[in-house]
This record gives structure tokens, sequence and C-alpha cells, in this order.
């Protein structure tokens, strides 16, 4: 079975503080995680994977097999930043992912002035 | 590119009713998914389907619970004899055939409200 845990509901930081986004998983195999923003009044959209190593908006996730987290960083927040993040799983195999997303709870964050 | 369509935006239904909710995805994309959001609540996945099959139903309630993906048209989800538990947010993704990555393209989501 394939679960991820978001355990910060809300999330409230000030502009050009660092903002962290936890995410813990469990998954047996080899996962492919991901995080999805959904803006206010916008649809659902990727912010990054962890497969592609990138930065995107400055926010960075580093995959912890170890720790089996996905946390999402970013140094300096800014108040458009604001909006719901959820992190997701896929199980991949033979490096094709299996489709399926398993999604956390979600994380509400708001930046303010 | 229009980006993944879903309609209607929002429904209403009586106890007992049937909901149809459908869901176009973007252009060239061969691969379906219909997630529900309950209140409070994360998405969950419900269905997967490509082009007249369904691959993985695991997250669908067996019962009034039924979807499909024709070779021509939107995909449906359908919902017979809906009960006020099924009020929710349906949202459909799609991704291309030849999706390597994971990444799923969201559509707006449908509110189903049974009164």
């Amino acid at each position: 079975a394939q679960r991820v845990t978001q355990p910060e509901k809300l999330l409230s930081v000030f502009k050009g503080a660092p903002v962290e986004l936890k995410c813990n998983y469990s998954y047996s195999g080899s996962p492919e995680l991901f995080w999805y923003v959904q803006y206010s009044r916008q649809r659902l959209q990727l912010l990054l994977r962890h497969i592609s190593r990138e930065s995107i908006k400055g926010f960075t996730a580093d995959l912890n097999k170890g720790e089996t987290s996905f946390h999402l960083k970013k140094p300096f927040a800014q108040e458009e930043d604001s909006a719901m993040y959820y992190c997701a799983l896929s199980g991949r195999a033979g490096g094709t992912s299996y489709g399926k997303l398993t999604f956390g709870q979600g994380t509400i964050l708001t930046v303010h002035p | 590119n229009a980006g993944v369509m879903q309609n209607p935006r929002h429904l209403v239904r009586r106890r007992g009713q049937e909901a149809r909710l459908r869901c176009s995805p973007m252009k060239g994309h061969s691969h379906v998914y219909w997630y529900r959001q309950l209140p409070e609540e994360g998405l969950k996945f419900m269905v997967y389907l490509q082009k007249e099959n369904i691959i993985d139903e695991s997250g669908m309630p067996k019962e009034r619970f039924s979807a499909e993906f024709p070779k021509e048209g939107p995909s449906i989800l359908r919902i017979q004899q809906v009960v006020r538990g099924d009020s929710a947010a349906y949202f459909c993704a799609s991704s291309p055939k030849t999706s390597g990555s994971g990444e799923q393209f969201f559509g707006p989501g449908t509110r189903l409200t049974v009164l």
C-alpha cells in the first residue's frame, strides 16, 4: 500500500522567511514523488518532481529514502507563494510510472506581508 | 491547447438521481484519471482509463459508480442513485500516451452536491 502524509494542514510565515512543507511517504517499491500546487481559483498544477532535481519558483525538494521524506523548501517566501500544496506519490517500475497518484491531505501556505 | 475540460462545473442532484460527469483530456492525451476530494480531505484516486479500457479501478466503489473512456468523445464518470455521501469535488486528469514522467494535467473539477 502507498501512503502520503502531510502533517501540517496550515502553515503561516512572513514574507522573506524560509518555509518548509513536510511530506512523508510509505511505499515498498521505487516511488516517484511530486509536489502539486493549487493557487486561488486555479486548477491543480505540477510544481516539481523529484526525478528532475530542478528548482521551480525558488522551491526545491529532495527525496530522502532513509527518512522516506520529500519536504518542500524555499529560503525566502513570497506573498504569491500562498496556495494549497499537495505532495503526491506514484509507483514506478522499469522507468515507467504506474499512473495512479496518491496524494497527501494538503498544506495551506499563507505568506504574510 | 485548452487543457483538460470538465463539465459541468457544478452539479446538483437529489438523492436517488443519477450524476454524469464529463472529462475531455488534453489534445494528444490518451490516459485519463479520476479523483475524488471529499470535504477536508485530499484527492483520492478512483479509476485510470485508456481509450476503451479500464486499467485500474481499485479506488472506485464497487456499487453505483462506473467510468468509461470511449474511442470517440469524453470520459464519463457515472454515479447511479446518488447519496449525500457522494457530495464531493471530482477531478479528472490526463497524461500523454508515452508518459514516463508521471505528470498528470488536471481539470478544474466538478463539484457535486447531493440534496
